[in-house]
């Protein structure tokens, strides 16, 4: 079952622009990951946020987290065409185990 | 230290087949996870194994099995092959899994199409 809703499902800017991906869950968590997918190939983790974290930062990327919402968005700074991917976020459902349940994505195409 | 591995990486069956699909998890990772990918579906849970032992299980037939070996190297197996198991099967290990889940990271994929 999905747990994660992404908006938008797609998404396109311009290089240098910043990319807002949002995601939203149903029940609780212990933590909320995101990752990029290009075309078909393997996922890459980005960032890890803990249930107990609000917001988290890594090189270009900010990750927020609101649990109160049961919610998180993904923002991409000065993007490049090289983050042109699909973003996937993926919550644990308190479950204990590594079990990922993910939304179905934002596709982001950045253009030149 | 070396990624996730997964072997084949492509693969082509026809209906009916067996397939058996292998993953090496990242050194001195022992919990061993596998997803579906399909455009309809999506991401999707199959099952998990730690230390050899199957720890949770998604909603799929029982034509998909899989196992874990001492070395922490895990396969699956999708019996009698349907046209919809065509998919990307993905495979990701992490250090513990315990408690709470810990940082996955996912190998390549090996790309199935059953003709």
């Amino acid at each position: 079952s999905q747990q994660g809703e992404e908006d938008p499902q797609a998404l396109s800017i311009q290089e240098g622009e910043n990319a807002t991906m949002n995601c939203s869950y149903k029940t609780s968590i212990n933590n909320l990951q995101w990752y990029r997918q290009n075309s078909g190939r393997g996922l890459v983790h980005l960032i890890l946020i803990r249930s107990n974290e609000r917001e988290k930062h890594s090189g270009r990327l900010r990750v927020t987290l609101d649990t109160s919402k049961k919610s998180s968005s993904l923002l991409i700074t000065a993007s490049r065409a090289a983050d042109t991917a699909s973003y996937f976020c993926a919550t644990d459902e308190n479950s204990g185990y590594s079990t990922l349940t993910f939304g179905k994505g934002t596709m982001l195409l950045v253009s030149p | 230290k070396a990624g996730v591995t997964q072997t084949p990486r492509y693969l082509i069956k026809t209906r009916g087949q067996q397939v058996t699909l292998s993953c090496s998890p990242i050194s001195g990772h022992r919990s061993v996870s596998w997803y579906q990918q399909t455009p309809g579906q999506g991401l999707q849970f199959l099952f998990e194994y730690f230390s050899e032992t199957q720890r949770n299980k998604g909603n799929f037939p029982g034509r998909f099995s899989g196992r874990q070996f001492s070395n922490s190297r895990s396969e699956m197996n999708v019996s009698t092959l349907e046209l919809g198991d065509s998919a990307l099967y993905l495979c990701a290990s992490s250090q513990e899994g315990g408690g709470y889940t810990d940082t996955q990271y996912f190998g390549p994929g090996t790309r199935l199409t059953v003709l």
